[in-house]
């Protein structure tokens, strides 16, 4: 069964790092998203990218986050420089299209001490 | 602004047991997502609906439009049953992030 594929499971950084999260979304889908869940407390959305672009983001997607796919199966969360409040889970997802079930990958546990 | 809660919080039960978990949310939606998280970590999707009711086996989603209100059922728990239930709603309007509820943690005892 097609999975989305998230590495690594697990990135402990020195605050102030850059750190990459990489997924390899479902192939034949067309819309990739990125969540973070803080330990404790709810998923949250982060971004929504379709056709190459940021199609949607929200308050916490500010100027130190990027996402990008720089070939035809990768989708990448870029964080500039770490902070001790980005350590959470960061989980990828794709779709097929907006209003179809999202996949969830297993998550990428980001620790910045 | 959305909001997405469920209840209860926390849910026990004994092998066997008919389980329902409940999210009610507070705007029009395109569509929620129910969706399972083990402790490790990883999120899991059971089913998306947008109206009716869907069934996969020993699980069963529910919802009703008009009351902004969808349940899990689980029948016959088991012990692997035993994770955190998350439902997610996608907003009308053409937002496509999907805004999560706090999650039911649900420990099934043999």
């Amino acid at each position: 069964e097609p999975e989305v594929t998230q590495t690594p499971s697990h990135q402990v950084t020195q605050m102030g790092q850059e750190v990459i999260l990489r997924c390899v979304p479902i192939s034949n889908h067309l819309y990739f998203y990125w969540y973070r869940q803080i330990l404790g407390q709810k998923v949250e959305f982060l971004v929504s990218f379709y056709n190459n672009e940021i199609s949607e983001k929200s308050e916490i997607f500010d100027d130190q986050f990027s996402v990008e796919r720089p070939d035809g199966s990768n989708f990448t969360l870029k964080i500039r420089s770490t902070k001790l409040e980005d350590s959470a889970m960061y989980f990828c997802a794709s779709s097929l299209q907006p209003n179809t079930e999202a996949f969830f990958g297993q998550g990428t546990r980001l620790t910045v001490v | 602004k959305n909001e997405v809660e469920q209840s209860p919080q926390n849910l026990t039960a004994q092998e066997g047991e008919f389980i329902t978990i409940n999210c009610s949310y507070s705007v029009g939606i395109s569509a929620l997502h129910w969706l399972q998280q083990h402790p490790g970590g990883g999120i899991v999707s059971l089913f998306m609906l947008s109206s009716g009711k869907k069934k996969h086996g020993r699980l069963i989603a529910t919802i009703n439009i008009q009351e902004k209100h969808s349940s899990l059922h689980i029948t016959a728990s088991h012990p692997r049953d035993s994770a955190v239930y998350i439902c997610a709603a996608k907003t009308q309007g053409g937002s496509e992030k999907l805004v999560f509820g706090k999650g039911t943690k649900l420990t099934v005892n043999p």
